[in-house]
């Protein structure tokens, strides 16, 4: 009964390729999130939706393209990867009010 | 606009001693939420604790407490009795309770902590 869940945990690819990490949230939350941890530890808000709407979008390249099915679900889409796109990727939910919850993260490598 | 400042990037703490890290926060939103969250080796994020502006008194939730100072801008985490499980990077984030501020975490760069047996 996990409360956020992202797949995959780890992801390696090469340059250039594309990739999808998917996050499910089953707390029956309205708002989620996407936020990228660098190496220094940094967490930095990419994209956050609201009842699947987007609400904001940070300077992210056009290469990530986030799409949320219904309320439950953001995924994250990322074409043509380059190097400087590996980090852990986390996908997080909350109410209004209250704490967001974390998914277990996504490593990206890419090589 | 948020901002959340850590100024400790790494703390020591000998075991069954308490700890005190720091954070100082600025926004314009009238009411917001104020949180830390812990993050272990392994990697996951785990709330610890949340204090609401409006909140009257300090939250604690075990041996975690928030010592909250409004006028100050301060929202301190507190823990007692430190276990050797306790060592991680630990954040502090808020987010704002009305507008487009309550659709972000904004987080603070972190404190490493480590417990020393």
């Amino acid at each position: 009964d996990t409360a956020v869940s992202q797949t995959p945990k780890y992801l390696v690819t090469q340059m250039g390729n594309d990739k999808s990490i998917k996050c499910e949230q089953n707390l029956g939350h309205d708002t989620m999130y996407w936020y990228k941890q660098d190496s220094k530890k940094f967490l930095k808000i990419m994209f956050s939706y609201n009842n699947k709407e987007l609400i904001i979008n940070e300077t992210v390249p056009n290469r990530f393209s986030p799409k949320s099915p219904d309320k439950a679900h953001l995924n994250l889409h990322i074409n043509s990867l380059e190097l400087g796109d590996s980090a852990v990727y986390f996908c997080a939910s909350s109410r209004r009010e209250g704490p967001a919850f974390f998914g277990q993260g996504t490593r990206l490598t890419v090589v | 606009a948020q901002k959340i400042t850590q100024t400790q990037p790494g703390m020591f703490v000998q075991e069954k001693e308490a700890v005190t890290l720091d954070c100082t926060y600025d926004t314009s939103d009238p009411s917001y939420g104020l949180f830390w969250y812990k993050q272990p080796s392994s990697g996951e994020m785990i709330f610890l604790i949340y204090q609401g502006s409006y909140d009257q008194q300090n939250a604690t939730e075990g041996r975690y407490s928030l010592n909250f100072q409004k006028a100050r801008k301060s929202a301190n985490l507190v823990i007692s009795a430190s276990q050797l499980g306790d060592s991680a990077m630990y954040f502090c984030a808020m987010r704002g309770l009305s507008g487009a501020g309550s659709y972000q975490l904004t987080f603070g760069k972190g404190t490493k902590l480590s417990v020393i047996p």
